[in-house]
């Protein structure tokens, strides 16, 4: 597609659910990220993949999330037992080359509304 | 570590008013600096950037310039139409990491 897709666009779930959140980044980026957005605070980073390197995970809360992402395409995001804390909005954001660098521009999905109830 | 400050919201103004959301950053080395926007329903864009000090970012009227003597990128814009309404963003990476530092977004509502 043209540019970054995110599905579900809304979940709502129970605490204690696991969820898993999708991005389908632009073809051809190399980089992929995850962020979330709490409501009335910034974008906080979670995890970053770069190609075939080991994923920078340095951001991610607590061993209920996790992501994975399949060579240079799909990723998902799971977060397992989930907590009313968790609701958000999650953002996932591609690139050719890692964000910042050369001034890279990042592309980034509408994200996933994540209730927690 | 590196932050982002940004000017609390929202900003409200009138059609063709002056706007500046200020913004100042905490970082290492030598950063690249953004703005990003959020316009209702839509992902966040890149509406600016700037790459290395007294560098000016500009695009659809909007300008920052990188102030190192002053660790602040505020985002001017001489003339806001209606059409600006939305959410802006103050971004940096050091070229160290590997990921965009961003700050809490400020809202702008411009009314006739």
């Amino acid at each position: 597609g043209a540019g970054v897709s995110q599905s579900p666009s809304n979940k709502v779930t129970e605490k204690g659910k696991d969820v898993e959140l999708r991005c389908d980044p632009i073809s051809g980026h190399t980089a992929l990220y995850w962020y979330r957005q709490r409501l009335g605070q910034g974008l906080e980073f979670l995890i970053y993949f770069q190609g075939n390197s080991a994923p920078d995970k340095s951001g991610l809360p607590s061993d209920r999330f996790s992501a994975e992402r399949t060579g240079e395409s799909v990723s998902t995001l799971t977060i397992q037992r989930t907590q009313q804390e968790d609701s958000a909005v999650y953002l996932c954001a591609s690139s050719v080359y890692p964000q910042g660098s050369w001034g890279t521009e990042a592309f980034f999905g509408q994200g996933t509304r994540l209730t927690v109830v | 570590g590196n932050s982002v400050t940004q000017m609390e919201g929202p900003v409200t103004l009138s059609e063709e008013a002056f706007l500046t959301i200020n913004c100042t950053y905490t970082a290492t080395g030598y950063p690249s600096l953004f703005w990003y926007v959020q316009y209702p329903g839509e992902g966040l864009q890149l509406l600016l950037k700037a790459t290395k000090a007294d560098d000016k970012g500009s695009n659809k009227g909007f300008e920052a310039t990188y102030r190192k003597e002053t660790t602040s990128f505020h985002l001017e814009k001489g003339s806001v139409q209606v059409s600006d309404s939305a959410v802006y963003f103050c971004a940096l990476t050091d070229g160290t990491a590997s990921k965009l530092t961003f700050g809490t977004g400020t809202r702008l509502q411009v009314t006739l």
